[in-house]
């Protein structure tokens, strides 16, 4: 069965700062790999979603990348903002199953 | 465009009583529906997925069943309900179609506390 975990669990940094999120998963055969943002209390929104086939997506001041083969992926944000404050979550859509499966998500706190 | 819509919103409910959380997706066709449970510290838990009228597939055994009455209609059921089944419930729901360029979708949620 698929897990997928992410580094670190709790993450503070002030204003400007550029973060690296990171996510691993443990088995290769995905379809797709996607980082979403939860502001507390919500549902899930939607950042960046990686093909299988392709390396990087980029948004914005927001940087996803995609190893398939190691079972990893990242999250840059650049010039972090207040307003980046969330909890983050990966997923990959599996082959087997076709379904989704989250990390635990990375709760970033970017302070004034 | 498409939407989801997921009701309560919040829920408060005695240990033994009955549960039903609704779900309902407008704007597309044959969706594939989820269930997700969220608790603390746990992440995203998948208790169900439906790929049409009828079929539901369970991830984890537990006290809870879903039905899909309709095509884009999702619910969530218990006929008695534990304390361990409080958390932060979500509903989505994605296209059956292209699949490694598709997303989930999700709704807003229902805050269950069991008491």
């Amino acid at each position: 069965k698929q897990e997928v975990t992410q580094i670190p669990a709790a993450l503070s940094v002030p204003e400007g700062e550029n973060l690296v999120l990171n996510c691993s998963f443990t088995d290769s055969a995905i379809y797709n790999l996607q980082w979403f943002r939860q502001d507390p209390g919500k549902g899930l929104t939607s950042l960046l979603l990686i093909q299988s086939s392709q390396r990087e997506q980029t948004s914005g001041r927001l940087n996803a990348s995609l190893d398939k083969s190691s079972g990893r992926s990242t999250l840059y944000i650049a010039a972090s903002q207040p307003g980046d404050s969330a909890t983050y979550l990966c997923a990959v859509r599996t082959v087997a199953g076709n379904q989704f499966y989250f990390g635990t998500g990375t709760s970033l706190t970017v302070i004034p | 465009s498409q939407t989801i819509h997921q009701w309560p919103a919040t829920l408060v409910q005695p240990v033994g009583s009955p549960l039903s959380l609704e779900c309902t997706v407008e704007g597309t066709s044959n969706p594939n529906l989820y269930w997700y449970r969220q608790a603390a510290g746990r992440g995203l838990q998948l208790l169900f997925y439906s790929v049409g009228i009828g079929q539901i597939s369970s991830e984890v055994p537990q006290n809870l069943s879903a039905s899909r009455p309709q095509d884009r209609q999702f619910i969530l059921s218990s006929k008695k309900l534990l304390l361990s089944d409080s958390g932060f419930y979500l509903c989505a729901w994605s296209s059956s179609g292209a699949l490694s360029g598709n997303t989930i979708y999700f709704g807003e949620g229902s805050w269950l506390t069991v008491v």
